[in-house]
């Protein structure tokens, strides 16, 4: 299995900040990499796929960047609507593993 | 716009199967390029992959439940099911179906970009 490290796992940030979460594949997933947010009792919801393409409907303040085992999503101007969980997820091979996730908190 | 909905058993009993249905609307299961599985979050805790059915029918399965799991379709109805054997405690969770795009269709984003309500299920006697 690959295995999905991100960091850090908890992170205090205020609003109009910029933030980066890292995540770390224990080997090589192309560019095959997907970033989630999750709000608490929420659904968790696509972001950017492949790596640095957003998803619909996604504030171009969300970023996404790497390739081979290190990626980076990054976010600008800090909204309060993006206090949540974000979550790596590497599509590359079978089983489909998720990072432990990163809570984002409002310092 | 497509939808997922989750229905079945919110209590299981130990050592019980858990079973699971979802119903989609709005797309069919048949389309090609396309996962459709279950994914499960226990209470306060990460995402874990369970398995998926490709549109062809072909399953994959995480290979730490791969023993006691089963996903099937039924394209008559639009829906596609979850099955777990023998649970415990540790199998509560609130299970999500969801689609996901496969990495080798370029017409489809490949990651999950649709998912279900969740419906959490208890395993307790």
């Amino acid at each position: 299995d690959i295995l999905m490290t991100q960091s850090p796992s908890s992170l205090s940030a205020s609003v109009g900040d910029r933030v980066a979460i890292a995540c770390r594949a224990s080997e090589s997933i192309s560019n095959y990499l997907n970033w989630y947010q999750q709000k608490p009792g929420k659904v968790p919801k696509l972001l950017i796929y492949a790596t640095s393409s957003l998803q619909n409907g996604v504030p171009s303040r969300f970023s996404g960047g790497g390739s081979g085992t290190d990626f980076t999503l990054t976010i600008i101007n800090l909204q309060p609507e993006d206090f949540a969980t974000y979550y790596c997820q590497q599509s590359y091979s079978t089983p489909i593993t998720f990072g432990q996730g990163t809570r984002l908190e409002i310092k | 716009q497509l939808q997922l909905h989750e229905s079945g058993p919110g209590l299981v009993k130990p050592s019980e199967t858990l079973s699971l249905t979802c119903t989609v609307s709005g797309g069919s299961i048949s389309s090609s390029g396309y996962f459709w599985g279950w994914i499960r979050q226990p209470p306060g805790q990460g995402l874990e992959w369970i398995g998926n059915i490709f549109y062809s029918g072909t399953t994959y399965y995480n290979p730490s439940l791969k023993s006691r799991v089963t996903i099937s379709m039924d394209m008559s109805k639009n829906q596609f099911s979850l099955e777990l054997n023998f649970v415990t405690a540790a199998d509560t969770a609130i299970y999500y179906c969801a689609r996901r795009g496969s990495r080798t269709n370029l017409l489809v984003v490949p990651a999950i970009d649709y998912w279900g309500q969740g419906t959490l299920v208890t395993v307790s006697s």
